[in-house]
């Protein structure tokens, strides 16, 4: 399923920086976007979310933005952590759909 | 913080034999959902739950699954003759309104 691709699979920041994280998708019936990340032996754990009648949405150190013309996603970290080390997956959905479509994931190491 | 929570945390079975997979969902939401993740591949759904009946499934979720909201409190996923594909980790998620979801620690079955 490459409906939701996360072509970086690695991503190494130093921490202060900015981390962005891309995720683009190919259907334009996708409406309602989330950001998850994932620790080793624990479920995905909600980040931020944007639905398609925005293009940015902010909560803290985290932001999303949306270009729906070049079906891009993307989420922004600053200042970046050693803490947000993590693995980061792009999620998406129809309007009319329950189920979340989910990118491959990209893994953020922030260095001290 | 609620949470939802999943047991066990590890279950080994062999080939052929029935396995339940048990969740409990965060108390107030009303959307319960059943994802997996085979090792090295994308998190994939598998079936949403609202109302007390199954909301939508995907092409994975054939007849030898089944999922069930026991009482107000549990909810299960049932796979009656296990097969080595289905190997993989299954992460229990609910949510309020079909928006964010929120995951379990997930259970890792390993079928041999």
């Amino acid at each position: 399923d490459q409906q939701v691709k996360q072509n970086s699979p690695s991503l190494s920041v130093q921490e202060g920086r900015i981390s962005i994280l891309n995720c683009d998708y190919t259907n334009s019936m996708f409406d309602y976007f989330l950001w998850y990340k994932k620790y080793p032996a624990e479920g995905p754990t909600f980040l931020i979310s944007i639905s398609s009648i925005k293009d940015k949405n902010e909560d803290g150190r985290f932001t999303v933005f949306l270009n729906k013309s070049a079906k891009h996603l993307s989420l922004h970290i600053v200042p970046s952590q050693p803490g947000d080390s993590a693995v980061y997956f792009c999620a998406t959905r129809r309007d009319s759909s329950y189920k979340l479509i989910f990118g491959s994931g990209t893994r953020l190491l922030v260095r001290p | 913080e609620p949470e939802v929570t999943q047991t066990p945390s590890h279950q080994v079975t062999q080939m052929g034999q029935e396995v339940i997979l048990r969740c409990v969902p965060i108390s107030n939401h009303l959307y319960f959902y059943w994802y997996r993740q085979i090792l090295g591949q994308k998190v994939e759904f598998l079936v949403s739950f609202y109302n007390n009946e199954i909301s939508e499934k995907s092409e994975i979720f054939d007849d030898q699954f089944s999922v069930e909201r026991p009482d107000g409190s549990n909810f299960t996923l049932k796979i009656r003759s296990t097969k080595l594909e289905d190997s993989a980790m299954y992460f229990c998620a609910s949510s309020a309104a079909n928006e964010k979801l929120f995951f379990g620690s997930g259970t890792q079955l390993s079928v041999l």
